[in-house]
C-alpha cells in the first residue's frame, strides 16, 4: 500500500501568518491527492482535491500543488478557524490511505 | 441538505461482533459510493472499506479484511458495516462518508465510537 508522510507532525504560527504543510507519498499517485481539515471533536472536511481544485466553500487562502510524490497545501494568512489538524489522502489505488496529520496550532 | 448520521457504536467485548448504521439523506444515495473511516483516540485517520453504488465492489483495508462486511441497502438509503471478532485496536470513532466529488470523501457523518473492552 501506498504510505502518506506529511511533515512537519507540529506547526506553531500566529494568525495572519503562512502555513505549508508537506505531504510525500512513497510512489507516485500522479494528481489523485486530497486534503482534509479536521477540528476537535469535528468530522474532516474535504479542502482540496485532485491537488490544487478547491471543494465548494472553501476560502481562495487555501491552496494546494504538487505533482507524483510530492505536495504541499498552503494557507496564505492564517485566520483562527484555520487552526487545527489537516491530512492528506491519495485515491489512486486501493487502500485510499491517509497521511498521519500534521497539526496547526498557534 | 446532504446528511450522513451513523448509529450502532458501543461498548463490546473482544471477539464479538457489532453492526454500524449509515443513514444519509439529501442526495440521491444509490449513485454514490459510500465509505468507512475510522480514527482511533488521538490518533490519525485511517481508512476502513468503501461500497461502490450498485453494491457489488467493495475493498477494505488490510487490518479489517476478512472480519469486516460492508453492505447498502439502496431503498433504505443506509449503508452498513458488520464487525465480527472484534479486537482491542478496533476501538476508535468510525466515521461515515460520501464518495462525491471527484471521487473524495465529501460529506462525513459526526460519527460513532466503538469502544472493545472487557
Amino acid at each position: 500500500e501506498i504510505v502518506l508522510t506529511q511533515s512537519p507532525a507540529t506547526l506553531s504560527l500566529s494568525p495572519g501568518e503562512g502555513a505549508t504543510l508537506s505531504c510525500r507519498a512513497s510512489q507516485s499517485v500522479s494528481y489523485y491527492l486530497g486534503w482534509y481539515q479536521q477540528k476537535p471533536g469535528q468530522a474532516p472536511r474535504l479542502l482540496i482535491y485532485d491537488v490544487s481544485k478547491r471543494a465548494p466553500g472553501i476560502p481562495a487562502r487555501f491552496s494546494g500543488s504538487g505533482s507524483g510524490t510530492d505536495f504541499t497545501l498552503t494557507i496564505s494568512s492564517l485566520e483562527p478557524e484555520d487552526f487545527a489538524v489537516y491530512y492528506c489522502q491519495h485515491r489512486i489505488n486501493w487502500p485510499h490511505t491517509f497521511g498521519q496529520g500534521t497539526k496547526v496550532e498557534i | 441538505q446532504v446528511q450522513v448520521v451513523e448509529s450502532g457504536g458501543g461498548v463490546v467485548q473482544p471477539g464479538r461482533s457489532l453492526r454500524l448504521s449509515c443513514a444519509a439523506s439529501g442526495f440521491t444515495f444509490r449513485s454514490h459510493g459510500m465509505h468507512w473511516v475510522r480514527q482511533a483516540p488521538s490518533k490519525a485517520l485511517e481508512w476502513v472499506a468503501v461500497i461502490w453504488d450498485d453494491g457489488i465492489n467493495k475493498y477494505y483495508a488490510d487490518s479489517v479484511k476478512g472480519r469486516f462486511t460492508i453492505s447498502r441497502d439502496n431503498s433504505k438509503s443506509t449503508a452498513y458495516l458488520q464487525m465480527d471478532s472484534l479486537r482491542a485496536e478496533d476501538t476508535a470513532v468510525y466515521y461515515c462518508a460520501r464518495m462525491g466529488l471527484a471521487g473524495y470523501l465529501d460529506y462525513w457523518g459526526q460519527g460513532t465510537l466503538v469502544t472493545v473492552s472487557s
